[in-house]
């Protein structure tokens, strides 16, 4: 069954460093998503990246966030100047999304981001 | 995007058949209910969608009532590896993005 692979599954970073986060969604997919959760915390949606551009991003996903997708495959998160608070498990996740059917977004296990 | 209502905890026995109702009254009429479950430090897992009615995969049911205002997820003998948080999201299609709650932290003891 295809899935959704992230790298790296843990990073561990000092306060201020740049981060990126990788993530290979499903080949035939089109839309992709970042979400985050700390820890005892829930599911937070960060944005959402379709066609090349976001589509709909949350109010975390402030200016110190970015997303690309530099090639085919590769969907990446940057997190330009890392905080205390950014650690959290980042999700990675996308979806066909065919018209007319539901929404079955699929997520990766998660980059384990700890911020020292 | 609909609210969701779950219960915040169950606890069940091995064997038995769980049953997690979500509430979603004001769903809109393009919304699908979708059910995932959630190991600690894994990512969300897809269980089962539905629009209406009823609908039947290899791992669970759910049910959906004529006014959509709630859902039900059946669980059929569960096993101590179902001990996970289940989460009712009720969202658009078309590539629009899911909303998570608390959802239902199951556990299941032998």
């Amino acid at each position: 069954e295809p899935e959704v692979t992230q790298t790296p599954s843990h990073q561990v970073t000092q306060m201020g460093q740049e981060v990126i986060l990788r993530c290979v969604p499903i080949s035939n997919h089109l839309y992709f998503y970042w979400y985050r959760q700390i820890l005892g915390q829930k599911v937070e949606f960060l944005v959402s990246f379709y066609n090349n551009e976001i589509s709909e991003k949350s109010e975390i996903f402030d200016d110190q966030f970015s997303v690309e997708r530099p090639d085919g495959s590769n969907f990446t998160l940057k997190i330009r100047s890392t905080k205390l608070e950014d650690s959290a498990m980042y999700f990675c996740a996308s979806t066909r999304s065919v018209a007319g059917s539901g929404n079955t977004i699929y997520f990766g296990e998660g980059s384990w981001l700890t911020v020292v | 995007l609909a609210k969701t209502t779950q219960p915040i905890s169950m606890d069940s026995y091995e064997g038995q058949e769980v049953n997690i109702t979500c509430s979603h009254n004001n769903i809109a009429t393009n919304d699908y209910i979708t059910w995932y479950q959630q190991f600690p430090s894994q990512g969300p897992r897809f269980i089962i969608q539905g629009y209406k009615t009823k609908v039947t995969n290899e791992v669970a049911s759910l049910f959906i009532p004529a006014d959509r205002k709630s859902s039900t997820l059946s669980l059929p003998r569960v096993s101590l590896s179902d001990t996970a948080v289940y989460y009712c999201l009720v969202g658009p299609n078309q590539g629009g993005k899911l909303i998570f709650g608390q959802g239902t932290e199951l556990s299941v003891k032998p």
